[in-house]
């Protein structure tokens, strides 16, 4: 069983379009984070949500959208997509505030053409 | 604010050659530290990690020790693998639901 799970894990799609990208963990956590990995490798946070919460908010555009319907899922939209928001986007989830450590997704590849 | 500086990479070696990344952090209090690797086309596996000065973290032949005086976190290993060259993230978290990662330090390992 894939413990933090993400869909679709390749997205292609045109300037100006929306999209959804979905995220699922079972292992129990409490914590979820989306990241954004640019293509040097860099991560940046961009939200992290505890208890269906929102605790996180890293000066993200307004075009994205979290959503955290229960504690095992938290979906990232995306409107008005650009061509700056071509990125790897990992899920992760963690207990508490993460100090134990993440588990991660396998990652979500948006191309924006 | 809280941040972590890693060795700029690649980082080329031969089988068997022992491996160093550097690692130093900023950091107010006492954060955890981590190491954490991304084979290609993966996300990130956790591969160590120490959660007070002078802990040591280990796992599958890498270890890390926090050094509190020096602020770092090197993570070393005596012998590496062509199935070790990865990208390895060093990483620290102090609370706060958020976890600030290193640029990432490229390995590759030639047969």
């Amino acid at each position: 069983d894939t413990a933090v799970s993400q869909t679709p894990k390749y997205l292609v799609t045109q300037m100006g379009n929306d999209k959804s990208i979905k995220c699922e963990q079972n292992l129990g956590h409490d914590t979820m984070y989306w990241y954004k990995q640019d293509s040097k490798k860099f991560l940046k946070i961009m939200f992290s949500y505890n208890n269906k919460e929102l605790i996180i908010n890293e000066t993200v555009p307004n075009r994205f959208s979290p959503k955290s319907p229960d504690k095992a899922h938290l979906n990232l939209h995306i409107n008005s997509l650009e061509l700056g928001d071509s990125a790897v986007y990992f899920c992760a989830s963690s207990q508490g505030t993460g100090e134990v450590g993440y588990t991660f997704g396998s990652g979500t590849r948006l191309t924006v053409v | 604010g809280d941040s972590v500086t890693q060795m700029e990479g690649p980082v080329t070696l031969s089988e068997e050659a022992f491996l160093t990344i550097n690692c130093t952090y900023t950091a107010t209090g006492y954060p955890s530290l981590f190491w954490y690797v991304q084979y290609p086309g993966e996300g990130l596996q956790l591969l160590l990690k120490a959660t007070k000065a002078d802990d040591k973290g280990s796992n599958k032949g890498f270890e890390a020790t926090y050094r509190k005086e020096t602020t770092s976190f090197h993570l070393e290993k005596g012998s590496v693998q062509v199935s070790d060259s990865a990208v390895y993230f060093c990483a620290l978290s102090a609370g706060g639901f958020k976890t600030i990662f290193g640029a990432g330090t490229r390995l590759f390992v030639k047969a």
